[in-house]
């Protein structure tokens, strides 16, 4: 199946920085989404993006699909952003692949 | 909507016993899914339904788990006998379309 691979591993930043994650694909994918899970374990749908770019607040994501790749842009990141993101693909039938995560923790 | 509902929110069990974790997902919803999450290998499928009939249990680690979805509004997953292995983070899903919706998981420890 197709591998995902989620890069940094693991971000610290100070509240205020912005900050760009990457999810790499083995092969082209047909659809995308994005999680924030929370310290407390809950996962959050961020965005569903296939393909080009959304925005929602603070967060913004562009799948380059064509180019086996998405990013997660967090701007003006708040220590309420802290946790772990998770890019996952949709198989056939709406079965989810996650990737590693990227583990982000943000400072006040 | 009160979103997707799990019970027990934690679970701590001895090795050898019956453990059922169980799940309402959100009204309306025609998918649910269960996840399982290790530090070891992260978020795993285990096995999915649409319109309440099992579609794909290839995740599903062995033949002492087992998943149910007597109706559109329950589902369970049980585990018979468990195994200190078997202590994760169980996750249900729900999806009406492209989005899928997670409930807040049980965390089972299994002695």
């Amino acid at each position: 199946g197709i591998q995902v691979e989620q890069s940094p591993p693991d971000l610290i930043l100070q509240e205020g920085a912005n900050s760009t994650l990457r999810c790499n694909f083995s092969d082209s994918v047909n659809n995308l989404q994005w999680f924030h899970q929370n310290p407390w374990g809950q996962l959050i749908n961020l965005f569903y993006i296939p393909s080009g770019t959304k925005q929602n607040g603070r967060l913004s994501a562009t799948t380059v699909a064509t180019e086996r790749y998405s990013l997660l842009y967090i701007s003006s990141s708040q220590t309420t952003d802290s946790g772990v993101y998770f890019c996952a693909h949709n198989n056939a039938g709406n079965m989810l692949t996650f990737g590693g995560g990227t583990r982000l923790m943000v400072k006040p | 909507d009160a979103g997707v509902i799990q019970s027990p929110r934690h679970e701590v069990t001895e090795m050898g016993q019956e453990v059922t974790l169980r799940c309402k997902p959100i009204s309306g919803h025609d998918y649910l899914f269960w996840y399982r999450q290790t530090m070891m290998r992260g978020l795993e499928l285990l096995i999915y339904f649409n319109n309440n009939v099992p579609i794909d249990d290839s995740g599903m680690p062995e033949d002492r788990f087992s998943a149910k979805m007597p109706n559109a509004s329950f589902s369970t997953l049980k585990i018979q006998p468990s195994e200190p292995r078997d202590s994760a983070v169980y996750f249900c899903a729900s999806s009406f379309g492209n989005t899928q919706y997670f409930g807040p998981g049980t965390r089972l420890t299994v002695l």
